[in-house]
Formats: C-alpha cells, structure tokens, sequence
C-alpha cells in the first residue's frame, strides 16, 4: 500500500531564517506531487505541483521554492522566511498520468514565524 | 476567473440529515471532490463527481449539476465524529485542483 510522509510535523522559526520541509511517497512509482499551504480558517492554496523528477510548476510567485531531486521526493524551501509564510503545510500525491483524481494527503507540517 | 463557495459554518443535530452546497465557476472542469478535514488534521477524500446526478457511499452521498456549477454533499444520521470541515474543491482539466475554504460542521447531541 501507498504511504506518505512528511516531516517536521511542527516547526517554529524567526523571520528570516530559512526553511526546508521534506516529503516521501512509497509504494507508487512517478507520482505527481504536490504542496499545499493552509492559513488558519482558510482553504488550500496550490504552492507547487510535479509530474516528474526535475519538473516543478510553480502557481504562487512568492519567496518559496521547491524540488523534485528523486522520483519519491518532494521539498519546500525558502531562503528567508516571512510572518505570512505561517500555516499548515501539506503534501499530495496522486496517481502519474492521470491529471483529475483523489489526492491523498501526508500528516502535514505546522510551521509558526515569529 | 475560477471561485468556489461554500457557506463556512453549519450546525446539525446527531442523528439528523445535513446538506453542504458547494458552487462553482470555471472555464475548465474535469470532476468535483469532496473532502473531510478534521481540525489539525490533514484532509482525507469521501467522494468525487465527473457526471451529474448522485453519487451514494453509504451515509454520504454527493450530487453535481454541471450546468448549474452546482454540488452538494449530503451526510445522514449524524454523528459527533462527523463534527469537521468539509472541502469542496473542482479539478480544472490539468493537475490544478481547486479548493473552497471549507464547511465547518458541528454536530451538537
């Protein structure tokens, strides 16, 4: 069975620092990725979607970036963190090939600026 | 423009029936979800719509009215685990799906 995993779960950091949050998908093989952030009371706002190793598309130009260095591995980054980059981050997975399908979600990473 | 609406609170009684709309506006549209979020949680899929008509899982069940830009998900015998945030969220024809802010249900006894 298909299992994703994300980590940190939570994380606290100052404005400025960097950031960099990790997220693995086993039992598929060319999965398309996905990472989502989640404001407080608010819905998912698409950051960045990959259909293969290398390939990032990137829908909020905005001082994060992320990459796809192994089939099964997805990474968020920013050089410096901002107040608003504050909320819940999740990670995605569906099915490569198919473009409309159930996405399955990892546990998610909490992550305060202060 | 792409815009999804749903209300952002309902309350029901355990043991009742609730209904969640959804609406939608798009240009590109291949299938609308339905997802539940329980608070801290990450967001778990109960039901997907490509055709109109109902889609019937057990005490769950959606509806969708393509022309209309219309769906709804239906929750019967109401439980207080039920008590969570309801997605709505619209696939837009390529890897793009798009997600409503969500229906916060509390379901009182």
């Amino acid at each position: 069975s298909q299992t994703i995993h994300q980590w940190p779960a939570t994380l606290v950091q100052p404005v400025g620092s960097p950031l960099s949050l990790e997220c693995t998908v086993e039992g598929t093989s060319n999965p398309n990725l996905y990472w989502y952030r989640q404001a407080a009371g608010r819905g998912l706002q698409l950051l960045f979607y990959s259909v293969g190793i290398g390939q990032i598309s990137s829908e909020v130009p905005q001082n994060l970036s992320a990459s796809r260095p192994q089939d099964r591995q997805f990474i968020l980054s920013s050089k410096k963190l901002l107040l608003s980059d504050s909320g819940f981050y999740l990670c995605a997975w569906t099915p490569g090939q198919l473009s409309s399908y159930e996405q399955y979600f990892g546990p998610g990473t909490r992550l305060t600026v202060t | 423009g792409q815009n999804i609406d749903q209300p952002t609170e309902m309350t029901a009684t355990e043991g009742a029936i609730v209904q969640i709309n959804c609406t939608y506006q798009t240009s590109g549209f291949n299938g609308l979800f339905w997802y539940q979020q329980h608070a801290g949680e990450a967001p778990t899929f109960l039901s997907y719509n490509v055709l109109d008509g109902l889609e019937e899982k057990g005490r769950f069940s959606s509806f969708l009215s393509r022309s209309k830009g219309y769906s709804y998900l239906l929750l019967k015998e109401l439980q207080m685990k039920d008590s969570a945030s309801y997605l709505c969220a619209f696939n837009t024809g390529g890897f793009k799906t798009i997600f409503g802010a969500g229906t916060r249900l509390f379901v009182k006894a």
